[in-house]
């Protein structure tokens, strides 16, 4: 059964800041994995999607990666904004129709 | 471009009754999801439905029940509902056959059971 956990589930940084969210899965058998964006009472938003073939995805800021052997994705967000606060969630798909997702890391920017 | 819609958007019933939630994937997707998620935690998974046939179940109670119809819209049934169904409901669009699988979700519909 896979199991994804986000670290750290909070994080607060200054403006500006370069900072790493990190993802951990437990069944390397995946077929993509997914980092998603969550305001408030929103809907979730993606934001890079990783195919089991890829190492890595870049937009804009944004930057993931993906080691299946290990087990880790990591979301690389640089010269962080103040509107970059919200929810980030990761998810893994491993095939049935089912996409298992982590609790998710909520981030603050401080202006 | 055409995105996943949902409706409704709010919705406020009274224990025991039933709700019925719509879902209109993105043109073409062929496969949805449903997903419930709590105040503070994390969406799981209820059901997925795949070129209008059910192809996986997570933690959806036998309360509820979802169908996919032949325009590929799908509606999740909630009966005899509870205090503790109150959440968002969000749908999630994809295209499985030849697509990346990437999932697109709507915004969900936000129920609140009194």
């Amino acid at each position: 059964k896979q199991e994804v956990t986000q670290i750290p589930a909070a994080l607060s940084v200054p403006e500006g800041e370069n900072l790493v969210l990190n993802c951990s899965f437990t069944d390397s058998a995946i077929y993509n994995l997914q980092w998603f964006r969550q305001d408030p009472g929103k809907g979730l938003t993606s934001l890079l999607l990783i195919q089991s073939s890829q190492r890595e995805q870049t937009s804009g800021r944004l930057n993931a990666s993906l080691d299946k052997s290990s087990g880790r994705s990591t979301l690389y967000i640089a010269a962080s904004q103040p509107g970059d606060s919200a929810t980030y969630l990761c998810a893994a798909y491993t095939g049935g129709f089912k996409t298992i997702f982590g609790a998710g890391t909520r981030l603050f920017v401080k202006a | 471009a055409a995105g996943v819609i949902q409706s409704p958007r709010h919705l406020i019933k009274e224990k025991r009754e039933t709700a019925t939630l719509k879902c209109y994937p993105i043109p073409r997707h062929d496969t949805v999801y449903w997903y419930q998620q709590g105040p503070g935690q994390d969406p799981q998974f209820l059901i997925s439905f795949y070129e209008k046939m059910q192809s996986d179940k997570g933690s959806i109670p036998d309360r509820f029940s979802a169908q996919q119809f032949s325009d590929y819209h799908s509606e999740l049934n909630m009966s005899s509902l509870e205090l503790g169904d109150s959440a968002l409901y969000f749908c999630a669009s994809s295209l499985a056959g030849g697509g990346t699988g990437e999932l697109f979700f709507g915004e969900g519909s936000r129920l609140t059971v009194l």
